[in-house]
């Protein structure tokens, strides 16, 4: 079974700080991991994927994140925090040998509240 | 180029009502799929769809039906709804065939009375 731990409800952190949101993952295999982002009443948003390669992903809007595979994480992270980057991050992973009914299924988080003061 | 669309956009059922709630996208994506988010539960699959008259459950599908007869179109239906089913819907659709990227619609907010 796949499964993706957020184990932060909210982050909160002053504008122009660094920002760091966690997620940990549990695949059987290679794992396929994405962060998404949620607006105020609005559909997600991709942010950024890894797939294979470079362990650290760049992503929209300034966000990067870290794929640590000893650690099974992966965190999003971005340098200077934005009061305009205050929403739900969601991160998601696929196990790469995984088949749901003969397709490949994301696991989504909880999500985590990402609230960034003035 | 809309994206993914979703009406309504707000919608009171009263208990053992049914409805249908309307997906569609522009950009010819093969795989679509039905979300709910509820409070501290994240996003939960419901149903999914890999290609026109394919279709298969996700997690939750008890109570909802889906179909898919187009490449753009892909409705949930709720045969009977119960108040378990107050929650905000989303549609995604995505580009490949191995769920990289999806993309969401706005969401239906649905209360069941």
């Amino acid at each position: 079974a796949q499964s993706v731990a957020q184990p932060e409800d909210q982050v909160n952190v002053a504008e122009g700080n660094p920002l760091t949101v966690k997620c940990t993952y549990s695949v059987s295999g290679n794992p396929y991991l994405f962060w998404y982002v949620q607006y105020p009443n609005r559909g997600l948003q991709f942010l950024l994927k890894y797939i294979t390669g470079d362990n650290l992903v760049k992503g929209s809007y300034g966000f990067e994140a870290e794929f640590n595979k000893s650690q099974t994480s992966f965190h999003l992270k971005k340098p200077s925090a934005l009061v305009s980057d205050s929403a739900l991050y969601f991160c998601a992973v696929r196990d790469r040998g995984r088949r749901h009914g003969g397709s490949y299924i994301p696991t989504f988080g909880r999500g985590t509240s990402l609230i960034v003061h003035p | 180029n809309a994206g993914v669309t979703q009406t309504p956009k707000f919608q009171v059922l009263k208990t053992g009502q049914s409805m249908t709630l309307q997906c569609a996208q522009d950009m010819n994506h093969e795989y679509m799929s039905w979300y709910r988010q509820d409070p501290g539960m994240g996003l939960r699959l419901i149903h999914y769809s890999v290609g026109a008259g394919i279709t298969d459950q996700g997690e939750v599908p008890n109570g909802y039906n889906v179909s898919r007869s187009t490449t753009e179109d892909f409705p949930l239906r709720l045969l009977s709804a119960a108040p378990s089913q107050t929650s905000v819907y989303f549609c995604a659709s995505s580009p490949t065939g191995t769920f990289y990227e999806q993309y969401f619609g706005p969401g239906t907010r649905l209360t069941v009375t």
